[in-house]
């Protein structure tokens, strides 16, 4: 597609829920990024796939989170037993390599409400 | 593993004033650096980068950057800021080697005031 899209864009759950969240990567990028934005926080890098190469998880803060990549296209970002903490701005994004160097788009986010 | 650390959280100027946004970074080997800007209520956008070659780099909208590796500093400035200018502003450095994640400091809200 023309830019990165993520869906829902807006999550209200309950405590203790599972929540996915969905990314869709530009067409032909072959990386894709999960970062988590909350206030005062920044971007909080999650996990990062490159083409077939094992994703880096570094940034995963639990094992409640998980995230793959199907056909190195979609992505999906799953948190298990969600948590109040867990609320944020969840943003995909995706890259093409730009001498060398990943140059990032962004889609427009899931802001994740956990009550 | 690299970190970027963006020295002021909130800089609030007057509109028409010079502006300078500071980011440093640690990293043990050569990197690539970035600015990225989130517009009120908008997605985040490349500002500028800098990959090799000349340590000055411009981007959109009137900013430029300067690489120090001496200093491991990659400050944004602008020499007169608008109101239009008014967002958060994210440093961001990722090693220069393929498969590397690109990591993110925690902004700055630049506030261009009246």
């Amino acid at each position: 597609g023309a830019g990165v899209s993520q869906s829902p864009s807006n999550k209200v759950t309950e405590k203790g829920k599972d929540v996915e969240l969905r990314c869709d990567p530009i067409s032909g990028h072959t990386a894709l990024y999960w970062y988590r934005q909350s206030l005062g926080q920044g971007l909080e890098f999650l996990i990062y796939f490159q083409g077939n190469s094992a994703p880096d998880k570094s940034g995963l803060p639990s094992d409640r989170f998980s995230a793959e990549r199907t056909g190195g296209s979609v992505s999906t970002l799953t948190i298990q037993r969600t948590q109040q903490e867990d609320s944020a701005v969840y943003l995909c994004a995706s890259s093409s390599r730009v001498s060398g160097a990943n140059v990032l788009t962004f889609g427009a986010g899931s802001r994740l409400t956990v009550l | 593993a690299q970190s970027v650390t963006q020295l002021d959280s909130q800089v609030p100027v007057f509109e028409e004033a010079p502006v300078e946004l500071r980011c440093n970074y640690s990293s043990s080997v050569s990197v690539y650096l970035f600015w990225y800007v989130q517009y009120p209520n908008q997605g985040l956008q490349l500002l500028l980068k800098y990959l090799s070659g000349s340590t000055l780099v411009k981007g959109i909208n009137g900013f430029e950057a300067e690489f120090n590796k001496s200093q491991t500093s990659f400050h944004l400035r602008k020499p007169s800021v608008h109101i239009s200018d008014t967002a958060e502003y994210f440093c961001a450095v990722s090693r220069n080697q393929a498969g590397t994640a690109l990591i993110f400091g925690k902004g700055t809200t630049l506030s261009v005031s009246s």
